[in-house]
């Protein structure tokens, strides 16, 4: 089993739809990364949690620590938001070093 | 304020060829790491360095080699190329505190045949 899982791996949604992706671990953490890759290969970081809920414009991170899950929402999707979104998290002790997930994959139609 | 810039973005070897994927960054960060993605699979950790003059394999560095003589730049050589090798790879840093942002360069698409 992998240490970090993601939900969906692929998901089509229709502009405007509410969006959310799943990321759960299996390891102790100090913080988790939510991060969008697009079709041109470039990774960019969206967020970094360690508790708690961050949002920017129309993305939103929780994360349960308890729980070791953690939801990227997207409000009012649009077909720039198609990329793969990829869950890393960064065990304790860790000299920095993440566990990725493999990504889910989403399309937003228009 | 460059990032992490990566070079070359494609190459295309031949089995046995040898080849340096270069990496700088611009940031002054202490971490610095190397990643392969293949198709369908998560990222995999070939090498990290956590300063100037150490670095440490990670979970798949056979083929591969790293040196950081400098703060900015941490190369990734491969010896004797092997189609095994074809994947994309990215460099990434970090301030390296526990709550630092990762960043990535735009990554290294490599084929061997």
């Amino acid at each position: 089993k992998n240490e970090v899982e993601q939900s969906p791996q692929n998901l089509t949604a229709q502009e405007g739809e509410f969006i959310t992706i799943n990321c759960s671990y299996s390891v102790g953490i100090s913080a988790l990364h939510w991060l969008q890759q697009h079709p041109g290969g470039g990774i960019v970081s969206l967020f970094m949690l360690s508790s708690g809920k961050k949002k920017h414009g129309r993305l939103i991170a929780t994360i349960n620590i308890q729980e070791k899950h953690s939801s990227l929402h997207i409000t009012a999707s649009h077909p720039r938001d198609s990329a793969v979104y990829i869950c890393a998290v960064r065990s304790r002790g860790s000299q920095g070093n993440l566990i990725f997930g493999k990504g889910t994959k989403l399309s937003v139609k228009p | 304020n460059a990032g992490v810039t990566q070079t070359p973005k494609f190459r295309i070897l031949k089995i046995g060829q040898s080849m340096t994927l270069q990496c700088t960054q611009d940031m002054n960060h202490n971490y610095m790491y190397w990643y392969r993605q293949d198709p369908g699979m998560g990222l995999k950790l070939i090498y990290y360095s956590v300063g100037a003059g150490i670095t440490d394999k990670g979970e798949v560095p056979n083929g591969y080699n790293v040196s950081r003589s400098t703060t900015e730049d941490f190369p990734l050589r491969l010896e004797l190329a092997a189609p095994s090798q074809t994947s994309v790879y990215f460099c990434a840093s970090t301030r390296g505190q526990t709550n630092s942002p990762l960043h990535f360069g735009n990554g290294t698409r490599l084929t061997v045949t």
